[in-house]
């Protein structure tokens, strides 16, 4: 079946330093690709999204890129702050357009 | 953008009461809905998803009598927890599909506590 494989956390960084989370997944057809953030005790929230190869999903400094031949969609910031820890997740629609399988999420700790 | 609400954002209750969580949408028209589970440090686990006007449909290993889910509008979804008990225990997140569109977009969750 469809799934999603990341990084374990968390990930640790000083503020300003280079950020990258990597994702990778098997799916059937061509599903498109989601990130999204958690911050503590909240909801998700849709960081980006790509919907099909070479696709580039950015927001808020981040990006990523849908990359079909490494079935990848890695996630990266050049300058990441400390407002920016929280859990990261890594997603594809499946099933559908509708349903979503996640991986299990990488947090982030980002020291002043 | 498209928000979801819920409610409510925190409960704590007896083993054995039943616990009724809403989800909104607030701008929007969801003619889907997904109730998902999260356990502490783990992914979100999908539940059910929820139609309007129609019969819930639960993921394999969820009890349908234990989670009851409504669907009574295109703003509203419900999930009740039957005769909850400890290991009920969880954050309780809910997500509403954009009619026409392809993402989903969340609540900001629920904390069950069961004493």
């Amino acid at each position: 079946g469809d799934s999603v494989t990341q990084m374990e956390g968390p990930v640790t960084l000083s503020e300003e330093a280079f950020l990258t989370i990597n994702c990778t997944y098997t799916a059937t057809g061509y599903p498109s690709l989601f990130w999204y953030v958690q911050y503590p005790g909240e909801g998700l929230q849709l960081l980006l999204k790509a919907t099909k190869a070479d696709d580039k999903g950015s927001n808020k400094g981040f990006e990523a890129t849908y990359r079909k031949e490494t079935t990848s969609f890695h996630l990266e910031k050049g300058s990441v702050q400390v407002s920016d820890s929280a859990v990261y997740f890594c997603a594809l629609n499946t099933r559908g357009y509708s349903t979503l399988t996640f991986g299990k999420g990488t947090m982030l700790l980002v020291s002043p | 953008g498209a928000v979801v609400s819920q409610h409510p954002s925190r409960v704590i209750c007896k083993s054995g009461t039943s616990v009724k969580i809403e989800c909104r949408s607030l701008d929007f028209q969801a003619t889907t809905m997904f109730w998902y589970r999260q356990f502490p440090k783990q992914s979100l686990m999908l539940m059910a998803t929820s139609n309007e006007g129609s019969k819930a449909t639960y993921e394999q290993g969820v009890e349908k009598d234990k989670f009851l889910i409504n669907h009574a509008s295109l703003t509203l979804s419900t999930l009740t927890v039957t005769s909850a008990h400890p290991e009920d225990s969880s954050f309780y997140i809910c997500s509403a599909h954009l009619l026409g569109g392809e993402t989903q977009y969340f609540g900001p969750g629920t904390r069950l506590l069961v004493l």
